[in-house]
């Protein structure tokens, strides 16, 4: 079965740099771009930026631009986000998501991780 | 940038109800809208894609329409395991999400 399984809870101090991990199984990793997504504590969603698993291509939110980079290891299945400059407004739960294309757009959502709590506080 | 607006904002309904979720994109989204279902302490499922194509798995009573600016998700008859919150998401965008709760 599709899994995405993300690395455990961070806390960061402001302008520090956080990188989360997420390891894909039950599909091949290379088929299919991962997402990430982020949820501040009683919040709504925010999407963040895509990778393309196979190329390693990416694209961000106007808002991360110059601050985030997704990465990947096909040897392993595993996708990684780092953000940096953090501030307190970065506190918030980071969702690594395989997303399923159609009509040639790849935002469907099918599988989430289980969620990366990041927490920036000095 | 695309803006979708979400509503509404919360809900009270009983077990058996019709419920009924807009979301109006603010430009031609054409058929890009799905809705995902996030119930306290999980993450979020897609539960439609494609403005009404059923993801696999998700029960009947769950449907979506429209296209273009403007959506509906419909839960038919509300079961207890449907309280929860609901986004609909256009490509890079969510809505603001609909809290879901018991009357």
């Amino acid at each position: 079965q599709v899994q995405l399984v993300q690395s455990g809870a961070e806390v960061k101090q402001p302008g520090a740099s956080v990188k989360v991990s997420c390891k894909a199984s039950g599909y091949t990793f290379t088929g299919y771009y991962i997402h990430w997504v982020r949820q501040a504590p009683g919040q709504g969603l925010e999407w963040m930026g895509w990778m393309y698993s196979k190329s390693g291509g990416t694209d961000s939110a106007q808002n991360f631009r110059g601050r985030i980079t997704m990465t990947r290891d096909t040897s392993i299945g595993t996708a990684y986000m780092e953000l940096s400059r953090l501030t307190s407004d970065d506190t918030a739960l980071y969702y690594c998501v395989r997303a399923k294309c159609n009509d040639g757009r790849c935002y469907n959502f099918d599988y989430w991780g289980q969620g990366t709590l990041v927490t920036v506080s000095s | 940038d695309i803006q979708m607006t979400q509503s509404p904002s919360s809900l009270s309904a009983s077990v058996g109800d019709r419920v009924t979720i807009t979301c109006q994109a603010n430009q031609d989204s054409g058929k890009y809208l799905n809705w995902y279902q996030q119930k306290p302490g999980q993450a979020p499922k897609l539960l439609i894609y494609a403005a009404s194509n059923l993801e696999t798995g998700v029960p009947s009573r769950f449907s979506g329409s429209g296209s273009g600016t403007d959506f509906t998700f419909t839960i038919s008859s509300l079961q207890p395991e449907d309280f929860a919150t609901y986004y609909c998401q256009q490509l890079r965008t969510f809505g603001q999400g609909t809290r879901l709760e018991t009357k």
